[in-house]
């Protein structure tokens, strides 16, 4: 099984509908993040998570918005999706600080805005 | 300008070939350089890992930091057509945690 796991894979939607994006990891990280990439611009931070209780925006917070339920859960909220947020998004997880900084990511999911 | 720069590609090499792929970053407190591979429709896996200024070497991979050029590379010896992949360098820096900065990615096909 997958260690970091996303849902749904695939998704399309219309402008200004509420989308929410699931993460969930069986690593037991304490650290989680959402990226969104886009063709030529790499992966670009949305929000990140140390732990339950902290949540920290990123250079791209902007129309998104998270909840980190439990240790293991990180959900990404498009409040009203536009179509400029048509990308693929991925949650990564990572060890505490003073670790290697790697970070294990998800398959990723497909959102499309039209 | 964008923080890290990397040649989007795409790089097409005859199997066996050496395939040299690298970034430039601007921002002189990055300690941290990773390289990702990632396959089409999936997501990042990590490749290799430096710290600081050096060489690092496992397998056919070598990873090389040069800080003073602020300047990364990766080289795949023998290259495999398995090796096709998009290639994504990232960079930290101590005081960021975990945060790190990618570059675009370079894509890259070996022909069998």
């Amino acid at each position: 099984d997958a260690d970091v796991t996303q849902t749904p894979r695939n998704r399309i939607t219309k402008t200004g509908k509420r989308i929410m994006l699931e993460c969930s990891q069986t690593k037991g990280h304490d650290r989680m993040y959402w990226y969104r990439q886009d063709p030529g611009l790499g992966l670009r931070l949305i929000y990140y998570s140390f732990d339950v209780k902290d949540i920290n925006k990123g250079e791209i917070s902007d129309g998104y918005s998270v909840s980190r339920q439990a240790q293991a859960k990180f959900s990404l909220s498009l409040e009203s999706a536009i179509p400029n947020q048509t990308a693929l998004y991925f949650c990564a997880t990572s060890g505490p600080s003073g670790s290697t900084d790697t970070q294990y990511f998800g398959p990723g999911t497909r959102l499309t805005v039209l | 300008q964008k923080e890290v720069e990397q040649d989007p590609g795409p790089l097409s090499v005859p199997e066996g070939a050496i395939v040299s792929l690298n970034c430039t970053y601007s921002n002189s407190a990055f300690q941290y350089f990773m390289w990702y591979r990632q396959y089409s429709r999936k997501g990042p896996e990590l490749l290799m890992y430096t710290y600081s200024s050096g060489n690092k070497e496992d397998g056919r991979f070598t990873a090389q930091v040069d800080k003073s050029s602020k300047y990364i590379s990766l080289f795949i010896r023998d290259s495999q057509p398995s090796d096709s992949a998009t290639y994504l360098c990232a960079m930290s820096a101590v005081a960021a945690g975990n945060k790190l900065t990618f570059g675009g990615g370079t894509r890259v096909l070996v022909k069998p």
